[in-house]
């Protein structure tokens, strides 16, 4: 059974950039969509992205002027690079991996999630 | 972007009632409609893809149905371990949208 885990700073000040790396059991990222989520504390869930390959990205309209996504095959992970930030930035956010069956996809195999805060 | 709204926000049950949540897409989805159960501290699970498929390894008290903007979650026979949040989500559009959840409580 496949395993993410994220990592990165867990505390951030305003203005500044969140780097968070999630890191695949399977160590394979190839032929799969990669997706990250975040979840403000004590709010609803809010889709930031995904990405197949670098010509294969979609990004929440709402975030991808800050917003940028990688994956490293490599080393079976991806990231995520989210500039500017502010209080409303606060929030756990998880990485998934986006299952597909035909033309139906959905949220799976979630990492455990990482709060992410900030504040100065 | 598709918004999806659920109902009710929260609701209150007894362990065996018979539980349905609703979703509502702001335009015609076809089918392509998924649900997660959220527990407190964990990360989100699916229970129902493509609307009415149940995902492997979910209990058949589960079920989905509906198509174009309205979908309905049911659980025929609430569980201990079913309460939770649960949420909706289009993948119809490739910009995916949530629904604002429904917290499941004990009554």
């Amino acid at each position: 059974q496949m395993h993410l885990q994220e990592s990165g700073a867990r505390q951030v000040k305003p203005s500044e950039t969140l780097s968070l790396t999630c890191r695949v059991s399977t160590g394979s990222i190839s032929d799969d969509y990669w997706t990250w989520v975040r979840q403000p504390p004590g709010k609803g869930l809010e889709w930031i992205g995904h990405m197949y390959d670098s010509e294969t990205t979609k990004l929440n309209p709402s975030l991808m002027n800050r917003l940028t996504m990688s994956l490293d095959t490599s080393k079976g992970q991806f990231s995520l690079k989210l500039r500017s930030l502010s209080a409303a930035d606060t929030a756990v956010y998880y990485c998934a991996l986006l299952r597909g069956s035909g033309s139906y996809y959905w949220f799976d195999s979630w990492g455990l999630g990482t709060l992410v805060t900030v504040s100065s | 972007d598709i918004q999806m709204t659920q109902s009710p926000s929260s609701l209150s049950a007894v362990v065996g009632d018979r539980v349905t949540i609703s979703c509502r897409a702001s335009q015609p989805i076809t089918n392509y409609l998924n649900w997660y159960q959220q527990k407190p501290g964990k990360a989100p699970k699916v229970v129902i893809y493509g609307a009415s498929t149940l995902q492997s390894g979910v209990p058949s008290r589960f079920s989905g149905s509906g198509s174009g903007t309205d979908f309905t979650l049911t659980i025929s026979s609430l569980q201990p371990e079913d309460f939770a949040t649960y949420y909706c989500q289009q993948s119809h559009s490739t910009h995916f949208t949530f629904g604002g959840g429904t917290r499941v409580e004990i009554k």
